[in-house]
C-alpha cells in the first residue's frame, strides 16, 4: 500500500449496531486523525493521535472512541451507531512537525 | 476555540481570476492552510502560510493577514478541473487543523 487507505468505502449500518472503521498508512506518519465531513459543516476533528500510544479528543468526540496501538492503524469505534452519526468519516496523517495533513479515500456511513 | 469563516459558492468564467477569502477568530494560531476537495474525493493540500504575505505556487497563491485574521486563495487562469470545493483552515499549537464549511467554486465555459 501506498499513503493512506480507509475501509470499508461504505457501509450501512442499523442503529444501535457496533462499528469500525479502519484506517491505516505506510508513510510512518506521528499524527493521526478522525474527521466527519457533513454538509454546509465542513470536516469536524472527532478524535486525533500524536504518536502510538497516545490520543486526544477533538470538537465532536461523543459516541466515537479511538485506539493507537502502533503507528500504521489508527481505528475509530462507534459503540452504538445512531442516525446522526451518517456522514462520511475521513482520517488523516502528518510528519511530525509540518501540520500538513494528508486524507485517506474516506468511509461513507449511513445509520438507519 | 476557532471561528472561520469562508463563502460558501462562487461562479467564475474559464481564464478568469477568483479569489476566496477566509476570516478566521482563533484562541492560537500556528498557520493556515487551503485544501481543494474535489467532489465525492478527499481533500488535497493546496498551501501553507505561517507569516504574513503572499504565496505564490503555479495558478494558485495564498496570501495571509496574522493581524487582520485574514487570509485569501488567488485562483489564476482558471480551468474546468478546478470546479471543486476550497477549504480554508487554521493550525492551532498542538496542530490540530480546524477547517472552514468550505467554498465550492463552479468554473463555467
Amino acid at each position: 500500500i501506498a499513503g493512506i487507505t480507509q475501509a470499508p468505502t461504505s457501509q450501512i449500518l442499523a442503529a444501535g449496531r457496533r462499528m469500525t472503521l479502519r484506517c491505516t498508512q505506510d508513510m510512518r506518519h506521528n499524527a493521526m486523525y478522525w474527521y466527519r465531513q457533513d454538509l454546509g459543516l465542513g470536516l469536524r476533528l472527532i478524535h486525533y493521535s500524536n504518536t502510538a500510544g497516545t490520543t486526544g479528543k477533538g470538537e465532536v468526540p461523543d459516541g466515537y472512541s479511538v485506539s493507537r496501538a502502533n503507528t500504521d492503524d489508527f481505528p475509530l469505534t462507534l459503540a452504538s451507531a445512531v442516525p446522526s452519526q451518517t456522514s462520511v468519516y475521513f482520517c488523516a496523517s502528518s510528519p511530525e512537525g509540518t501540520g500538513e495533513q494528508f486524507f485517506g479515500p474516506g468511509t461513507r456511513l449511513t445509520v438507519l | 476555540g476557532q471561528n472561520i469563516d469562508q463563502p460558501t459558492e462562487m461562479t467564475a468564467t474559464e481564464g478568469a481570476i477568483v479569489q476566496i477569502n477566509c476570516t478566521y477568530q482563533t484562541s492560537g494560531f500556528n498557520g493556515l492552510f487551503w485544501y481543494q476537495q474535489h467532489a465525492g474525493e478527499a481533500p488535497t493540500f493546496l498551501s501553507y502560510n505561517v507569516l504574513d504575505g503572499l504565496e505564490e505556487k503555479g495558478r494558485f497563491s495564498s496570501f495571509l493577514s496574522r493581524s487582520k485574521g485574514y487570509s485569501y486563495l488567488l485562483l489564476k487562469e482558471l480551468q474546468m478541473k478546478d470546479s471543486a470545493s476550497y477549504l480554508c483552515a487554521v493550525r492551532d499549537g498542538d496542530y490540530k487543523l480546524s477547517f472552514g464549511a468550505g467554498t465550492t467554486v463552479t468554473v463555467r465555459a
